[in-house]
């Protein structure tokens, strides 16, 4: 099946900096995907990409569709406490049952 | 409140056991999944339905079987649990097959021992 790398699994970061992670996928994917998950809770959708190229943002999270169309970033801007959680990335791929695959996620702890 | 329901909310399974997980939406949505969410595997798609009277298999789908008679439910089904079936269980709906899954259930932690 299709492979998505997500990186880095675990970051630790201090209250005020910046964060980033990614996705890279061993095939074309027309659709990416960023989710965020807290404890015993369900994936919430943080922001959805749908071009290639496509820069799009949701307060101090911002997200890019990579031209190649096999990768996407996340940026979080000065953190806080309240966006500890595990990051999935989720992409669909052309030529799928337009099924969505998921990143194995990454976990974000801040620290005061 | 609008969204996804789960039931139960967790579940103890002596292995051979039959279970199945319940899942309603009040969205309208005609398209529901069913993943599970296991340590360090993401998220991965078990069944899916696209419409009601639709069903087809995901990434991971022996063991396990749905049924979609009505647009709100979408039953999973174990019908002989084992236990490498133990995992999170998320459903999730949208509005239409191959759109963004923007909404999940809360999940059903499963244990079959």
């Amino acid at each position: 099946g299709q492979q998505l790398n997500q990186s880095p699994q675990s970051m630790f970061i201090q209250e005020g900096e910046d964060v980033s992670m990614n996705c890279t996928s061993s095939s074309i994917f027309n659709t990416w995907l960023w989710y965020k998950q807290e404890p015993g809770e369900g994936p919430v959708l943080l922001i959805a990409l749908y071009k290639a190229g496509e820069l799009t943002s949701n307060g101090r999270l911002t997200a890019q569709f990579g031209i190649t169309r096999k990768d996407s970033f996340l940026n979080i801007s000065a953190s806080i406490p309240s966006d500890v959680g595990i990051y999935f990335c989720a992409g669909r791929f052309s030529g799928s049952a337009r099924q969505l695959t998921f990143g194995s996620g990454t976990q974000l702890t801040v620290l005061p | 409140i609008a969204g996804i329901t789960q039931a139960p909310t967790s579940q103890i399974l002596a292995a051979g056991r039959r279970m199945t997980l319940r899942c309603t939406q009040d969205m309208r949505h005609n398209a529901m999944y069913w993943y599970r969410q296991d340590l360090g595997l993401g998220l991965r798609l078990i069944h899916y339905s696209n419409t009601a009277g639709t069903t087809g298999k995901g990434e991971v789908p022996d063991g396990y079987s749905v049924s979609r008679a009505n647009t709100d439910d979408f039953p999973l089904t174990l019908a002989s649990a084992v236990p490498s079936q133990t995992s999170v269980y998320f459903c999730a709906s949208s509005a239409r097959g191959g759109q963004t899954e923007a909404f999940f259930g809360q999940g059903t932690r499963l244990t079959v021992v």
